[in-house]
């Protein structure tokens, strides 16, 4: 079955810095995959995603790119601000499977102000 | 419009007893999906139903069962708890089954076992 791995585990950045959190898969079938936000306490919100037919995807200050040769995609957080500080999760899946997503093991980021 | 609610939010359980948590998936979505989330790890897949079907079952014991009823809405059954069934249960609901439009998180039903 599919697995993900996720790093780095934390992630300390300046305000106003870039952040990225990368993620590999196995799965080669797998052509969906889903970036989510956890605050403290609250349910993951998804913040991004990018089919296995894009290669890059951009909604303001938040991109992802994704390498399907080499299987891994990662999110890119530019001019980060202190609430964007939460726990990021990555995951796959095969969308024709059904909706069992994979998630990988997460990422603490802080953003120092 | 209400999101995917969950009941209840929290819940202490007794090693060895069973416990029914409860999802109502956003209005017109027909498939609900179950997760459980061990404190500091990903959201792990326990199952998916959708047109009252299974549609989808992770690696967990036969303890753990599903439904889901004609209006959609999930029950999560867990008999003969254990202490390492203590996490935060989460529920997700989509428009269907094999795509993640709209695929959209609970707030959870935090499980304590003691």
């Amino acid at each position: 079955g599919e697995n993900v791995e996720q790093h780095p585990s934390t992630l300390s950045v300046q305000e106003g810095d870039s952040a990225v959190i990368k993620c590999t898969y196995s799965d080669s079938a797998s052509n969906y995959f889903p970036w989510y936000k956890q605050e403290l306490g609250k349910r993951p919100q998804l913040i991004i995603d990018i089919r296995s037919n894009v290669g890059e995807k951009k909604d303001q200050r938040i991109a992802v790119t994704l390498n399907k040769t080499a299987k891994h995609f990662s999110l890119h957080i530019t001019e980060t601000q202190p609430e964007d500080s939460a726990v990021y999760f990555c995951a796959a899946t095969v969308m024709e499977y059904g909706n069992k997503l994979v998630f990988g093991a997460g990422t603490i980021l802080r953003v120092k102000s | 419009d209400a999101g995917v609610t969950q009941s209840p939010t929290h819940l202490i359980k007794t090693r060895g007893q069973h416990v029914t948590l409860r999802c109502s998936p956003i209005s017109g979505h027909k498939s609900v999906s179950w997760y459980q989330q061990v404190l500091g790890q990903g959201p792990q897949f326990i199952f998916q139903y959708y047109e009252k079907e299974e549609r989808g079952r992770g690696n967990f014991p036969d303890r753990f069962s599903a439904r889901q009823f004609p209006n959609y809405s999930s029950e999560l059954n867990v008999n003969a708890l254990l202490l390492g069934d203590s996490a935060l249960y989460l529920c997700a609901s989509s428009l269907t089954s094999g795509t993640p439009y709209g695929y959209t998180f609970g707030s959870g039903t935090r499980l304590t076992v003691v």
